[in-house]
């Protein structure tokens, strides 16, 4: 069964440093998303994309954030500098289509990537 | 207001027991309500899903249960089962986006 891949499963860095979290979305779907669980706390969107454009993002995706469709297969979450309040697992997502009034497709997830700031 | 308010924290009952998960939200625009399941290593997996125009939606042992006036809606495991172990997380559909209810830790004990 297809699946959602993300790479590295954990990434540790300073405070201040760059980090790109890489995700490999199922090959015949069109939107990719971003989300983030702080320890404890619920999931929640950063950001979607389509069409190599942001479709939709929330208030935590400020301009520290970005994201690239840099090649036919990889989706990438990069964050300029990092800060300790960054720490969170961060989960891409990918739905053949996009969610409409008529039509939902469910959106997949992968295993997630832990950030560590420290 | 874009929340969707999740409730109980954690959960534990006996194996063959009734889990249930309740969920409540504000935004009447709101159209589509997925529940997903996530065990530990994984993200969340879509579970089952309904929409405000039913009632109630069955699929095996998970039932949702939707109360349109109270803007309310529940997940209910019947028989529940050791590999049921797992955080559930309703949420909203609104738009692109899922919104997440707080989740639910749900340990079935044998």
């Amino acid at each position: 069964e297809p699946e959602v891949t993300q790479t590295p499963s954990h990434q540790v860095t300073q405070m201040g440093q760059e980090v790109i979290l890489r995700c490999v979305p199922i090959s015949n779907h069109l939107y990719f998303y971003w989300y983030r669980q702080i320890l404890g706390q619920k999931v929640e969107f950063l950001v979607s994309f389509y069409n190599n454009e942001i479709s939709e993002k929330s208030e935590i995706f400020d301009d520290q954030f970005s994201v690239e469709r840099p090649d036919g297969s990889n989706f990438t979450l990069k964050i300029r500098s990092t800060k300790l309040e960054d720490s969170a697992m961060y989960f891409c997502a990918s739905s053949e289509g996009p969610r409409t009034s008529g039509e939902t497709y469910e959106q997949y997830f992968g295993p997630g990537t832990r950030l560590t700031v420290t | 207001q874009q929340q969707v308010k999740q409730s109980p924290q954690s959960l534990i009952v006996q194996k063959g027991g009734i889990s249930i998960i309740n969920c409540a939200y504000e935004n009447t625009a709101f159209d589509y309500f997925p529940w997903y399941q996530q065990f530990p290593g994984k993200g969340p997996a879509l579970l089952i899903a309904i929409r405000p125009d039913v009632s109630e939606k069955k699929e095996g042992r998970f039932t949702i249960s939707f109360n349109k006036s109270a803007k309310q809606f529940s997940l209910h495991i019947m028989d529940s089962q050791p590999g049921d172990s797992a955080t559930y997380f309703c949420a909203a559909h609104p738009t692109g986006k899922l919104i997440f209810g707080q989740g639910t830790t749900l340990q079935v004990k044998p």
